[in-house]
């Protein structure tokens, strides 16, 4: 299995931009996390998904965030408009039911000018 | 104040020690407890998980949970180079729960 794929790895844009970060899960994995990393705050959970319903999207810091699961190969997380105060790594993770073990990507190195 | 506390570091020790990591949390609702390394550039992988209170042992690594005074602990011993890491600890009340992470410990064991 090639793990869970995020692309691309590396973003950079200007502020007010769209951005769109894409994850795919491990086939078979019925949960997905967004997390977002800094410095500051740690990794923090912005959305999850049980077979591709949102669950709790309290963690999305405001509107300009959305994420989507149109099947159970693919997600997307969009910013519009970015702004400089989302550059972060972001992570997409899946795992299966039942368990706790969370697989993580690569993360997406976001930087917004 | 975040539910899941832990010492940003950086943590130097020489190769050969003994590393203790720590986290202490405040939501008595934990009970599922999971350590993660995360090397630079790369996402978190799953080091440890423990259920309750208690230790559990995976050859230089030894994962404690007290629940009591709500404190859980990663040890590796005989520490290496390629330890150098982020340890992050993270926990959830129940399985299908989302995990809730500590900031991550440093760790750099030099030569």
């Amino acid at each position: 299995d090639a793990g869970v794929i995020q692309s691309p790895r590396h973003e950079v844009t200007e502020m007010g931009q769209e951005v769109t970060l894409r994850c795919k899960p491990i086939s078979g994995h019925d949960y997905l996390f967004w997390y977002r990393q800094t410095m500051m705050r740690g990794l923090e959970l912005l959305i999850y998904f049980n077979n591709n319903v949102p669950i709790d999207d309290s963690g999305m810091p405001e509107d300009r965030f959305s994420a989507k699961m149109p099947n159970a190969s693919f997600s997307t997380l969009k910013i519009q408009p970015s702004e400089p105060r989302d550059s972060a790594v972001y992570f997409c993770a899946s795992s299966g039911q039942g368990t706790d073990t969370q697989y993580f990507g690569p993360g997406t190195r976001l930087t917004v000018l | 104040q975040k539910e899941v506390e832990q010492d940003p570091g950086p943590l130097s020790v020489p190769e050969g020690a003994i590393v203790s990591l720590n986290c202490t949390y405040s939501n008595s609702a934990f009970q599922y407890f999971m350590w993660y390394r995360q090397y630079s550039r790369k996402g978190p992988e799953l080091l440890m998980y423990t259920y309750s209170s208690g230790n559990k042992e995976d050859g230089r690594f030894t994962a404690q949970v007290d629940k009591s005074s709500k404190y859980i602990s990663l040890f590796i011993r005989d520490s290496q180079p390629s330890d150098s890491a982020t340890y992050l600890c993270a926990m959830n009340k129940n399985s299908g729960y989302a995990l809730n992470f500590g900031k991550g410990t440093s760790l750099l064991v030099t030569p």
